[in-house]
């Protein structure tokens, strides 16, 4: 079955830093690549998805990029701030399995210092 | 807000007995989801419900059931079957079309056995 491996699993940068989060996935049929932002105490929320059909996906100081080749995807934030803080998780799914095949990662603790 | 409201946030147990997770959403979606968070490990599905009066397994299934009698409410049972029942749960839905709306997520349970 799919396998979704994240890195690093902590992450601490200055304020105002570019900070970069990557996800292997081992199911090549994966076309759905969502992120999800969970800060302390709160439910995670999707902050940027991409399918397959796309190699790179912004959203102001949001991205996310995807090697299928590699089999690899990528979130990058920049200029940083604190209220970046949070934990972040990454997942892979395929149709037509939807949300119910979403594989997620085991997360990323991001610490953003002013 | 309006969306998943899960109850209570912590939820505390003798060895043994059995519990139910609320959930209860007014998003009027139709499927629902079951995750289990540990530290340091990703999201993991329980249980999911595409329509109501159906369910299905997902990857951590033993030891949990679910009842899917109104298109609103998807309670956890955690029996005392579960081996390692301490956790934090999230509920989520989607509408079904596949990728019509992210996963929408409550603020989670949870639960501590003794």
């Amino acid at each position: 079955g799919e396998n979704v491996e994240q890195h690093p699993s902590t992450l601490s940068v200055q304020e105002g830093d570019s900070a970069v989060i990557k996800c292997t996935y081992s199911d090549s049929a994966s076309n759905y690549f969502p992120w999800y932002k969970q800060e302390l105490g709160k439910r995670p929320q999707l902050i940027i998805d991409i399918r397959s059909n796309v190699g790179e996906k912004k959203d102001q100081r949001i991205a996310v990029t995807l090697n299928k080749t590699a089999k690899h995807f990528s979130l990058h934030i920049t200029e940083t701030q604190p209220e970046d803080s949070a934990v972040y998780f990454c997942a892979a799914s395929k149709q037509p399995g939807g949300y119910n095949k979403l594989i997620f990662g085991a997360g990323t603790r991001l610490a953003v210092h002013p | 807000d309006g969306g998943i409201t899960q109850s209570p946030k912590y939820l505390f147990r003798k060895e043994g007995q059995n519990v139910t997770l609320s959930c209860e959403q007014n998003l009027n979606h139709d499927a629902m989801y079951w995750y289990r968070q540990d530290p340091g490990q990703g999201l993991r599905l329980i249980y999911y419900s595409q329509i109501v009066n159906d369910f299905q397994k997902g990857d951590i299934a033993e030891g949990y059931s679910v009842s899917r009698e109104k298109k609103e409410s998807f309670p956890l049972t955690v029996t005392s079957a579960q081996k390692n029942p301490t956790a934090f749960y999230l509920c989520a839905s989607t509408s079904t079309g596949i990728f019509n709306s992210p996963l929408h997520f409550g603020n989670g349970t949870r639960l501590t056995v003794t």
